[in-house]
């Protein structure tokens, strides 16, 4: 039973381009969350998806940032033009419900030349 | 000040000693949760508690509802312990397992 498996584990973009992260949920998890560790600093919050919608966005920066959960295939965080202070590790979880514990990807480490 | 705080921030030990690493949090909480970051990333969810005491290996989890305190505890260290712990919390206003995380204590046992 694989476990929440993202990719690329490790991403490099230049300024300006666009960063597309995947993530695919365990088996039966219908629920997605993605975090974002900057370096040095602590994980945040940034979305909270299921299937085909977005419940909460409050921790998504307001522009070139967008999340989507499709119905087939894995959720996706996309970031647009990218900048330097977008490098950071990009988490993401999965849990079959909101009340039962998340489990976590490995990370997607993004570097921006 | 943030929602949840994390001490120490950093812990040496000895292989063989009892390990203690303390969270607070300041929001009413649904849930608290403890995990753990090894070098390279990856990350692993230990324990979810909403009260009372639970026990993995060697590893148990503590929380004091009233207090707004939990404890990660670490008995017979061994080097392969060594990673950061960090403790997260489910706020009730959240309605659902939205996660806001203490800093992380950044733990290394020596053999």
């Amino acid at each position: 039973n694989a476990g929440v498996m993202q990719n690329p584990r490790h991403l490099v973009r230049r300024r300006g381009q666009e960063a597309r992260l995947r993530c695919s949920p365990m088996k039966g998890h219908s629920h997605v969350y993605w975090y974002r560790q900057l370096p040095e600093e602590g994980l945040k919050f940034m979305v909270y998806l299921q299937k085909e919608n977005i419940i909460d966005e409050s921790g998504m920066p307001k522009e070139r940032f967008s999340a989507e959960f499709p119905k087939e295939g894995p959720s996706i965080l996309r970031i647009q033009q990218v900048v330097r202070g977008d490098s950071a590790a990009y988490f993401c979880a999965s849990s079959p419900n909101r009340d039962q514990p998340q489990h976590f990807g490995d990370g997607t480490r993004l570097s921006i030349l | 000040k943030n929602e949840v705080e994390q001490s120490p921030q950093n812990l040496t030990a000895q292989e063989g000693e009892f390990i203690t690493i303390n969270c607070s949090y300041s929001v009413g909480i649904s849930a608290l949760h403890w995990l753990q970051q090894h070098p390279g990333g990856g990350i692993v969810s230990l324990f979810m508690l909403s009260s009372g005491k639970k026990k993995h290996g060697r590893l148990i989890a503590t929380i004091n509802i009233q207090e707004k305190h939990s404890s990660l505890h670490i008995t017979a260290s061994h080097p392969r312990d060594s990673a950061v712990y960090i403790c997260a919390a489910s706020p009730i206003s959240g309605g659902y397992n939205k996660l806001i995380f203490g800093a992380g204590t950044r733990l290394a046992v020596h053999p």
